[in-house]
C-alpha cells in the first residue's frame, strides 16, 4: 500500500544535540512538507519542497534544516539552535504543487528534549 | 497575512445528533481553497472535505457538509448523525490558489467529543 512513513514514532534528545526525523513516501508525490504541532497552536509549516534538490522555508524555519536528494525522501534535522524543539512533527506530501491537491500526512514523530 | 480562526476550542455532542464547527478566515485573495481535516486520537491527519472558493455550491461528503459564505469569509462544518468515531480534533485550513506554494494555513483546531 502506498503511503507516508515517519520514523521514529517517539524520539528523545538531549539539549545541544542535533536530531534527524525521517519522512518517506511511496506515492510518487512531487511536493513534501514538514509541520510542527503544539498544543493549542494548530499546525505550522517549517519547510516545504516542490521538486528534488529544491526547498523553501515555511513560517517557522529557524533552527531546522532539510534536504531533498530523492523524490521519496524529505528528512528534517532539528538543530541545537531550535530553542524549544519539544513538539509533534508531521510530514505531508501532495501529488504535484497545486493548491487544490489534498495533502496526505504521515503518522507523526513526537520529539521530546530532555 | 492570511489567518484562520476557529473560535470553539472544544465542543461536545450526543451520538446521532448534529453539530456545527465554526471557521472564519481572513484573506485578500479572490480564489482559494478551504479544507477541513480531522485528527483522531491516533493523531493521523485525514482530509474530511474540500471547498473551492469559486464554487457557490456547498461541498458535501456523506454525513459531512459545509456552509461556505464567501462574503462573510466563513466556512463551517456540519456533522450529521454524529458517531463515536467522529471524536477528534478538527482543523480548518486555507490555501490561495495562486502562487504555487500550496502553503496551508491552519486554524488552532476544535476538539470534538461525541458522547454515547
Amino acid at each position: 500500500d502506498g503511503g507516508i512513513t515517519q520514523s521514529p514514532k517517539y524520539l528523545f534528545r538531549k539539549e545541544g544535540q542535533n536530531v534527524t526525523l525521517s519522512c518517506e513516501q511511496n506515492l510518487n508525490h512531487d511536493a513534501m512538507y514538514w509541520y510542527r504541532q503544539d498544543p493549542g497552536q494548530g499546525l505550522r509549516l517549517i519547510y516545504y519542497s516542490q521538486i528534488v534538490n529544491d526547498f523553501q522555508k515555511g513560517d517557522i524555519a529557524e533552527g531546522y534544516s532539510v534536504s531533498r536528494e530523492k523524490k521519496e525522501s524529505f528528512p528534517l534535522t532539528v538543530t541545537s539552535a531550535q530553542k524549544n524543539p519539544t513538539a509533534f512533527y508531521l510530514c505531508a506530501s501532495t501529488r504535484w504543487a497545486h493548491s487544490y491537491n489534498e495533502q496526505f500526512f504521515g503518522p507523526g514523530t513526537r520529539l521530546t528534549v530532555l | 497575512a492570511q489567518t484562520v480562526t476557529q473560535s470553539q476550542p472544544e465542543m461536545s455532542v450526543q451520538e446521532a445528533e448534529t453539530v456545527t464547527l465554526s471557521c472564519t478566515y481572513d484573506t485578500s485573495e479572490n480564489n482559494y481553497y478551504l479544507f477541513w481535516y480531522k485528527q483522531p486520537p491516533s493523531r493521523q491527519m485525514i482530509l474530511v472535505i474540500r471547498q473551492e472558493a469559486y464554487k457557490q455550491q456547498n461541498a458535501t461528503e456523506n454525513r459531512f457538509s459545509v456552509n461556505f459564505q464567501k462574503a462573510a469569509k466563513s466556512f463551517s462544518l456540519k456533522i450529521s448523525d454524529s458517531q463515536l468515531g467522529d471524536t477528534a480534533m478538527y482543523f480548518c485550513a486555507f490555501v490561495p490558489s495562486q502562487g504555487g506554494s500550496e502553503k496551508l494555513v491552519f486554524g488552532k483546531g476544535t476538539k470534538l467529543t461525541v458522547n454515547p
